[in-house]
C-alpha cells in the first residue's frame, strides 16, 4: 500500500528496556511527525522532522526519548530505560508540506509492564 | 487553559439529525483549522479543513470559522450511524510548525 507503515503494530517491553519503534512514510512526504496518544485523549506532539533535520522536538517528554530520520525518509523513534508511563499509542504522520494536512498510520502500541 | 478545547462528549444524535462539534483556541496567531475523525481501534483522518472566517461545505460536513471569537465547528447533518467516532480538533501555528491536537469530542449517532 501507498500509506504511512508503521513497525510494530504492538510492542510490550519491561521498565527498564530499550525501544524503537519505525515509521515508513508516504513516498515523497517530506514533513514527517511523531505524536503519542494515551485512551480518552488526542494526539500529543513529539517531534516534526523536515528531511532530515528535526525542525521542532519541543514535544519530547525528556531525554530518554530521541527519533532521527538519517536519509529524510524511514524515522525511528527511540526511548530509553522505558517506564510505564510512556505506554501509549505512538503515531507517526506524513505531509507534503508542513501544514497540517497529515496522513497517519495505524501506530504502534506500547505497553511497558 | 489548554491550546485547543473539546467537549469530550459523548455526543448522542438519532440517525438523520445534524451533528455540531465545537472547538475552541487560545492561541490568536492560528492560522488554519482542521478535523479529523478516528474510528475506535483505528488512527486519526483528516475529514475537513479550514483557513478563512466563515464557512466551508464538503458533502454533508460543514466547517465554520470565527477567528475574532477562537472558535471552530463541524456540523455533520443528515448523520449516519457510520458516523459514530471522536471527532478531533487541530489547530496549526506556522510559527510552531506543528498540529495541536483537542482531546476530541465522540459523537454516537443511534438509528
Amino acid at each position: 500500500g501507498a500509506g504511512v507503515s508503521q513497525t510494530p503494530s504492538n510492542k510490550v517491553t519491561e521498565k527498564g528496556k530499550y525501544v524503537e519503534l519505525r515509521c515508513d512514510p508516504i513516498s515523497g512526504h517530506t514533513a514527517l511527525y511523531w505524536y503519542r496518544q494515551s485512551l480518552g485523549q488526542g494526539p500529543e506532539f513529539l517531534i516534526y522532522f523536515q528531511g532530515t533535520g528535526a525542525a521542532d522536538d519541543s514535544g519530547l517528554p525528556n531525554d530518554r526519548f530521541f527519533a532521527v530520520r538519517p536519509e529524510g525518509s524511514v524515522s525511528t523513534l527511540k526511548i530509553q530505560r522505558t517506564e510505564r508511563g510512556d505506554s501509549a499509542v505512538y503515531l507517526c504522520a506524513s505531509s507534503l508540506k508542513s501544514a497540517g494536512e497529515l496522513f497517519f498510520g495505524e501506530g504502534s502500541r506500547l505497553t511497558v509492564l | 487553559q489548554k491550546e485547543v478545547e473539546q467537549n469530550s462528549g459523548p455526543l448522542s444524535v438519532p440517525e438523520g439529525a445534524i451533528a455540531s462539534l465545537n472547538c475552541t483556541y487560545s492561541d490568536r496567531g492560528s492560522q488554519s483549522f482542521f478535523w479529523y475523525r478516528q474510528y475506535s481501534g483505528k488512527s486519526p483522518e483528516l475529514i475537513m479543513f479550514i483557513y478563512s472566517n466563515g464557512d466551508k461545505e464538503d458533502g454533508r460536513f460543514t466547517a465554520q470559522l470565527n477567528k475574532a471569537s477562537q472558535y471552530v465547528s463541524l456540523l455533520i447533518r443528515d448523520s449516519q450511524p457510520s458516523d459514530s467516532a471522536t471527532y478531533l480538533c487541530a489547530v496549526y501555528s506556522g510559527g510552531y510548525n506543528k498540529l495541536i491536537f483537542g482531546a476530541g469530542t465522540r459523537l454516537a449517532v443511534h438509528p
